[in-house]
């Protein structure tokens, strides 16, 4: 079975820190792929990030990090010098593409609120 | 390049009553979902679609709802007769190659609020 736990429910920090966001994972498949999404208070869900399971390389975009690690099975996301506009709900995804039926399994989320 | 649309983007609707959702998904995407989210859970797949055929209803509770895709573009999704515990966001997405494809990635719409009363 497939299943992507954020154990974080809520985080609340005040503009400028860094957080970081956990993302713990568990599939039977050898390749598969994770993603981070963003779901701002519109409701649509903006693709963030992808990562295949053979890639085991952090990735930096701007404030943005993450950090995949196979020996734990995490795919944590950090945001650095937080600002008010990265308030959202943070979703972990994986897609095991044999076992998990190529579906894309959610976490629960992470609400993330930026204080000024 | 426009996102994917999704009408109505919200609905408000007494239980037993019918209600259809409508999905315009990104140009040229051949695969469409429908998923379901419910308060402070993450999105569940409902139905998917590679071009007009449903490749994965497996989790659509077939004896109320229901899903289209005609020409394989845009898409329906109905829910006759509605119950209270269909209050959800329903979220349709697309991605631009058959799933399981190594660069398959989905982008989602804004999504429908239902509330069902």
């Amino acid at each position: 079975a497939q299943k992507v736990t954020q154990a974080q429910t809520e985080i609340s920090v005040v503009e400028k820190e860094d957080v970081t966001l956990d993302c713990v994972y568990e599939t039977r498949d050898t390749t598969y792929y994770l993603f981070w999404y963003k779901q701002p208070p519109s409701g649509e869900l903006v693709f963030l990030i992808r990562r295949n399971s053979f890639d085991e390389q952090n990735e930096i975009s701007g404030r943005y990090s993450w950090n995949f690690q196979k020996s734990t099975s995490s795919f944590n996301f950090t945001i650095t010098a937080s600002q008010v506009v990265d308030s959202a709900v943070y979703f972990c995804a994986l897609r095991g593409i044999i076992q998990g039926a190529q579906k894309l399994v959610f976490g629960q989320g992470t609400r993330l609120t930026i204080n000024p | 390049e426009a996102g994917v649309v999704q009408s109505p983007r919200y609905k408000i609707i007494e239980k037993k009553q019918p209600v259809a959702f409508w999905c315009n998904p990104i140009s040229g995407h051949n695969t469409l979902y429908w998923y379901r989210q419910n308060l402070g859970q993450g999105p569940e797949l409902l139905i998917r679609y590679e071009n007009e055929e449903a490749v994965d209803d497996s989790q659509l509770p077939k004896d109320r709802f229901s899903a289209e895709r005609l020409k394989g573009v845009d898409s329906t999704l109905k829910i006759q007769p509605a119950e209270l515990g269909d209050s959800a966001v329903y979220l349709c997405a697309s991605s631009p190659r058959l799933a399981g494809g190594p660069e398959e990635t989905q982008y989602f719409g804004p999504g429908t609020r239902l509330l069902v009363l």
